[in-house]
């Protein structure tokens, strides 16, 4: 299957940062990448819909000033999470829709942010 | 509303044979995907349905019934490192989001 790489695996930041997340799609192109959080033992939330070259759809509830993301090429979007409290500790996993066959979402790693 | 059932936890034996159920009610249907979580980890692809019938990928196999809103994955000959969470995602009309299910954790026994 195709390869979804994000960096940084694991941030642990104060209070008050911001923290960007990359998500890249290393062996296809992805016009749409989608951004997931995760909590302990509950199902993934997605948070927003990247497209390549315009703004990003948010789901509701999510404030796009808080979480801001962009999409300038076909193979990298970013998060960044904006002046992080505790309550934005959580598990960040982004994925990229494969244009081919089936239009599977693959996954990437995962983002571990923790907040102090 | 757009809803995915599936059982919140199941256990099996190692060696044997496990049924994973999910049903669904989505505006619109363009794909059924069943994915697979360790705990700690980001999900992986396991299986793609678009079409009614079962689709076979090693020890896994997937089933779809559009018209019963219904599919299955089954999982054969169970290793101990299938014990994982089973994801069941719908894809309905809009802008190629997956429709999630709460998952399913799979605790295989020796």
């Amino acid at each position: 299957g195709a390869v979804v790489s994000q960096h940084p695996s694991w941030v642990i930041c104060k209070s008050g940062t911001s923290v960007k997340i990359e998500c890249r799609s290393l062996d296809f192109q992805a016009t749409t990448m989608f951004w997931y959080r995760q909590f302990p033992k509950q199902s993934l939330m997605l948070m927003a819909t990247s497209n390549e070259g315009s703004k990003a759809t948010y789901e509701q509830g999510v404030e796009k000033d808080k979480f801001l993301i962009n999409h300038a090429s076909l193979t990298l979007s970013t998060l960044t999470v904006t002046s992080a409290h505790p309550e934005d500790s959580s598990f960040y996993i982004c994925s990229a829709r494969d244009l081919g066959g089936e239009e599977t979402q693959y996954f990437g790693p995962g983002t571990r942010l923790l907040v102090l | 509303g757009q809803n995915i059932d599936q059982p919140t936890e199941m256990t099996a034996t190692e060696g044997a044979i496990v049924q994973i159920n999910c049903t669904y009610q989505t505006s619109g249907f363009n794909g059924l995907f069943w994915y697979q979580q360790h705990a700690g980890e980001a999900p992986t692809f396991l299986s793609y349905n678009v079409l009614d019938g079962l689709e076979e990928k090693g020890r896994f196999s997937s089933f779809l019934s559009r018209s019963k809103g219904y599919s299955y994955l089954l999982l054969k000959e169970l290793q101990m490192k299938d014990s994982a969470s089973y994801l069941c995602a719908v894809r309905g009309n809009s802008n190629y989001q997956l429709i999630w299910g709460a998952g399913t954790k799979l605790i295989i026994k020796p």
